[in-house]
């Protein structure tokens, strides 16, 4: 069964550092999402696509957090600098559109612990 | 965006039936119900959707009510595997969605 892959599944980094997420979708699917979950909480949107375009980014943190779908295919998120509040679970979805329904396909998740 | 209220918790029982309600009161007319399941230390996982008719599928039903204000998630026999954070959430048909906090199901053996 086709998954999201992500990677790295865990990153510890320091405050003041760079970071950079990789998400690979199920192939075929239009539209990717990049949340982040804080523990005990559910996960909050960062930035949608829909094929290499943003459809919304309104909760992404400009000044610090960017996303990038070149090709429409595989998205990268990256931090810089990141920050001790950024530490967080860092889910990426794909869904294709079937009667505009978006069920999400969840990847693994990345780990993110900043000292 | 449309926003949903969840009990922060509930327990059931193994092998008895759950009903995990959700309201939404501020659900426009072309949003769909999505419910999510997420066990620890995993991404959340799709259980079911639907839009205005009840809709079973193997993991679990859903029960629509008729001014789609609310909906009832329901797990027919729950087992010690159902044990997760269980969201309801809107999709809008731009395919945004809003999670909550969901609903921390206990299943006692």
């Amino acid at each position: 069964e086709a998954e999201v892959a992500q990677s790295p599944r865990y990153k510890i980094t320091e405050k003041s550092q760079a970071v950079a997420f990789w998400c690979d979708p199920i192939s075929g699917h239009a539209t990717l999402y990049w949340y982040r979950q804080i523990l005990g909480q559910g996960p909050e949107l960062l930035v949608q696509f829909q094929d290499e375009s943003v459809v919304d980014d309104s909760q992404l943190p400009k000044d610090r957090f960017s996303a990038e779908r070149l090709k429409g295919v595989d998205s990268t998120l990256k931090i810089q600098p990141a920050e001790l509040g950024d530490s967080a679970m860092y889910l990426c979805a794909s869904s294709v559109i079937p009667g505009q329904t978006y069920e999400q396909y969840f990847g693994p998740g990345t780990r993110l612990t900043v000292t | 965006d449309a926003k949903t209220t969840q009990p922060n918790s509930m327990e059931s029982n193994e092998e008895e039936p759950v009903h995990l309600p959700c309201n939404h009161s501020t659900i426009s007319g072309t949003d769909y119900i999505h419910w999510y399941r997420q066990l620890p230390s995993q991404g959340p996982e799709y259980v079911i959707h639907g839009l205005t008719s009840n809709v079973n599928n193997r993991m679990a039903s859903l029960a629509i009510a008729e001014d789609r204000k609310s909906s009832t998630l329901i797990l027919h026999r729950a087992t010690l595997r159902d044990a997760a954070v269980y969201y309801c959430i809107l999709t809008s048909n731009a395919g945004k969605s809003t999670f909550g906090d969901g609903t921390t199901l206990t299943v006692k053996p």
